[in-house]
């Protein structure tokens, strides 16, 4: 597509439930990434994939978030068991390798109430 | 771990020029970002400075790099109404790194 998608752009969720965001990335580009912005806590990394394959986990804050990527395409990012803490905007980015600068999406905003 | 820092808020008149500031930590930056923000919406790619240039100019926009302060600085011409925005500067580090770290933001008000 023109421009990384994600969706839904909105989500309120109730405590304890689970949720799933999706990353549909620019057309070709084999590296994605989440991030997720909270207020007054700036943007933090999250995960890094290259193709299908995740080799950097390490900014994913609990056992209750995984993600994975299919097709080298597609993302998917769950959280289980959702806290009010986990509420922030997920941005999703992509590039044409690791090394070239990433193009965000609009973000999904998540609500924990 | 690395770190970018930012302040928080500058407010200029329309028409003046805007000078975002940002200082970085990892000396071993390749790539030095900034991007947009408008409420609402994910973050825009405005321009970037590879780590061996000190200046790059872009339209209204003009990237400062002084590698020996780690001082970054973004200079908006003629700031318009539309300007108005949260800046992030963010940097990429040495051969092999992927993940880009962020300043907090500069909330841009542009005062018509």
């Amino acid at each position: 597509g023109a421009g990384v998608s994600q969706s839904p752009s909105n989500k309120v969720t109730e405590k304890g439930k689970d949720v799933e965001l999706r990353c549909d990335p620019i057309s070709g580009h084999t590296a994605l990434y989440w991030y997720r912005q909270s207020l007054g806590q700036g943007l933090e990394f999250l995960i890094y994939f290259q193709g299908n394959s995740a080799p950097d986990k390490s900014g994913l804050p609990s056992d209750r978030f995984s993600a994975e990527r299919t097709g080298g395409s597609v993302s998917t990012l769950t959280i289980q068991r959702t806290q009010q803490e986990d509420s922030a905007v997920y941005l999703c980015a992509s590039s044409l390798a690791m090394n070239t600068e990433a193009f965000f999406g609009q973000g999904t905003r998540l609500t924990v109430v | 771990g690395e770190d970018v820092e930012q302040s928080l808020f500058l407010s200029v008149r329309e028409g003046d020029s805007s000078v975002i500031n940002c200082t970085y930590t990892d000396s071993s930056s390749t790539y030095l970002y900034w991007y947009k923000q408008e409420p609402g919406a994910g973050l825009q790619l405005l321009t970037y400075i590879f780590s061996n240039m000190d200046m790059k100019q872009d339209q209204r926009l003009t990237v400062l790099l002084n590698k020996k302060d780690k001082h970054l600085s973004l200079r908006i011409a003629d700031t318009q109404t539309g300007d108005s925005a949260i800046y992030f500067c963010a940097e990429k580090g040495g051969a092999g790194s992927y993940q880009l770290t962020f300043g907090k933001g500069t909330k841009l008000s542009v005062i018509p």
